[in-house]
């Protein structure tokens, strides 16, 4: 069956310093990888999505950026953390079509201070 | 554009009431439709979905739902609330013809009062 691993589980970073989250899927072939994020109380933003490796569409300018190394792996970054990069970060996944919905990995919280 | 709205911002209900969460969606193409649960500190997890056929969808943990296209409507029931129900609930709307890209509505906050 398929399963997505996310970590860390909780992150506390302070301001300036690099951010590398993953996100790995397993046992599935060539899916689609997205990278949400949830502000306080706040509703799902897109940030990032790929359709493959190496392929990477950006939803919202920002100091983020994610990479694709390889098929299941899926990496959000940043170089200089900012205190507005709080939130809770969700790495999600399907399969082409998506009539399968998303299927979200368990999230990373990202505490900038 | 695609939107997706759901009107209730929080909902608070008794253990043992009936639910209804509401989802509203705009959209120009034949939609699929998806209802998500959070837990606090967690994943979203998928409650049901709805491609085509019949209109009303069962999930899992006892939640169903109707689509109503002449309301562009896909409201989310549960007969009988319980405690452990209390979570966020997120609409999502999603279609072929708009590539993988879902649209999530901003959710609901669902308190189940004991």
């Amino acid at each position: 069956s398929q399963t997505i691993h996310q970590w860390p589980a909780t992150l506390v970073q302070p301001v300036g310093s690099p951010l590398s989250l993953e996100c790995t899927v397993e046992g599935t072939s060539n899916p689609n990888l997205y990278w949400y994020r949830q502000a306080a109380g706040r509703g799902l933003q897109l940030l990032f999505y790929s359709v493959g490796i190496g392929q990477i569409s950006s939803e919202v300018p920002q100091n983020l950026s994610a990479s694709r190394p390889q098929d299941r792996q899926f990496i959000l970054s940043s170089k200089k953390l900012l205190l507005s990069d709080s939130g809770f970060y969700l790495c999600a996944w399907t399969l082409e079509g998506a009539v399968g919905g998303y299927t979200f990995g368990s999230g990373t919280r990202l505490t900038v201070v | 554009a695609q939107s997706v709205t759901q009107p209730d911002i929080h909902i608070t209900v008794s253990e043992g009431a009936s639910l209804e969460l509401r989802c509203n969606y705009s959209y120009g193409a034949t939609p699929y439709l998806f209802w998500y649960v959070q837990s606090p500190g967690q994943g979203l997890q998928l409650l049901l979905k709805y491609f085509s056929g019949d209109t009303l969808v069962q999930g899992i943990k006892g939640f169903e739902a109707e689509f109503k296209r002449s309301q562009s409507s896909f409201n989310l029931r549960k007969p009988s609330v319980h405690w452990s129900d209390a979570a966020e609930y997120f609409c999502a709307v999603g279609s072929i013809n708009y590539g993988q890209n879902f649209v999530f509505g901003p959710g609901t906050r669902l308190s189940v009062l004991p």
